[in-house]
C-alpha cells in the first residue's frame, strides 16, 4: 500500500530565516505531487504540483519555491520567510491528474 | 465568484440525525468530483468519489448533478465522530480545486 511521509510535524521559525520541508511517497512510481497551505481557519490553497522529476508548476507566485529531486521526494523551500508563510503545509500525492487525492500528515510552520 | 462553493455552516445536528451539504461548482467542464473530510487540525482524507449515477458507501450518500452543477453529500444516522469539516473536490484537466468547507458538528 501506499504511504506518504511529511516532516517535521512542526516548525517555528523566525522572520527571514529559510525553509525546508520535505515529502516522500511509498508504494507507487511516478506519482503526482502537490504541496498546499491552508492558514488557519481558510480553506486550502495550492501552491505547487509536479508531474515527474524536475517538473514544477507554480499556482501562486510568492517567496516559496518547490523542487523534485527523486521520483517520490518532493521539497517545499524558501529563502526568506514571511510572517504570512505561517500556516499547515500538506503534500499530497495522485496516481495522475484528475484522480483523487491522498494527503500526508502535515507540517505546521509558525514564522515568528 | 469562486470556482467551487460550500455554505461554511456550521451545522449543528443530534446525533441520529440526518444532515445533507451540498456543493455547487461554476465550470462546466469539471470531470472528476470527491468528498473529503477534515478533522480539526489534521489533513484532509477522502471521504468518497462521487459518480454520475450516485453512489453509496454505509451511512454516506453522494450524488452528482451536471446539469445543475452541484454534488451532495447525505449522511444518515450522524455519529459523534462524523464532526467534522466537509470539503468537495472539482477537478478538470490539470486543475484541481477544493471547495472552503462545511463545518459539521454532532451534539450528544
Amino acid at each position: 500500500s501506499q504511504t506518504i511521509h511529511q516532516w517535521p510535524a512542526t516548525l517555528v521559525q523566525p522572520v527571514g530565516s529559510p525553509l525546508s520541508l520535505e515529502c516522500t511517497v511509498e508504494g507507487t512510481s511516478n506519482p503526482n505531487l502537490y504541496w498546499y497551505r491552508q492558514a488557519a481557519g481558510r480553506g486550502l490553497q495550492l501552491l505547487f504540483y509536479s508531474v515527474g522529476i524536475g517538473q514544477i508548476s507554480s499556482e501562486v507566485p510568492q517567496n516559496l519555491s518547490a523542487s523534485r529531486p527523486q521520483d517520490r521526494q518532493f521539497i517545499l523551500s524558501s529563502k526568506k520567510l514571511l510572517l504570512s508563510d505561517s500556516g499547515f503545509y500538506l503534500c499530497a500525492w495522485s496516481r495522475d491528474l484528475g484522480y483523487e487525492q491522498y494527503f500526508g500528515p502535515g507540517t505546521r510552520l509558525t514564522v515568528t | 465568484r469562486k470556482e467551487v462553493e460550500q455554505d461554511p455552516g456550521p451545522f449543528n445536528v443530534p446525533e441520529g440525525a440526518t444532515v445533507a451539504f451540498n456543493c455547487t461548482y461554476s465550470n462546466s467542464a469539471s470531470q472528476s468530483f470527491f468528498w473529503y473530510r477534515q478533522d480539526c487540525r489534521k489533513e484532509p482524507k477522502l471521504l468518497m468519489s462521487v459518480y454520475s449515477s450516485g453512489n453509496e458507501d454505509g451511512r454516506f450518500t453522494a450524488q452528482l448533478n451536471r446539469a445543475s452543477q452541484y454534488i451532495s453529500l447525505l449522511i444518515r444516522d450522524s455519529k459523534l465522530s462524523d464532526s467534522a469539516t466537509y470539503l468537495c473536490v472539482v477537478t478538470r484537466r490539470d486543475k484541481v480545486i477544493f471547495g472552503p468547507g462545511t463545518s459539521l458538528s454532532v451534539i450528544p
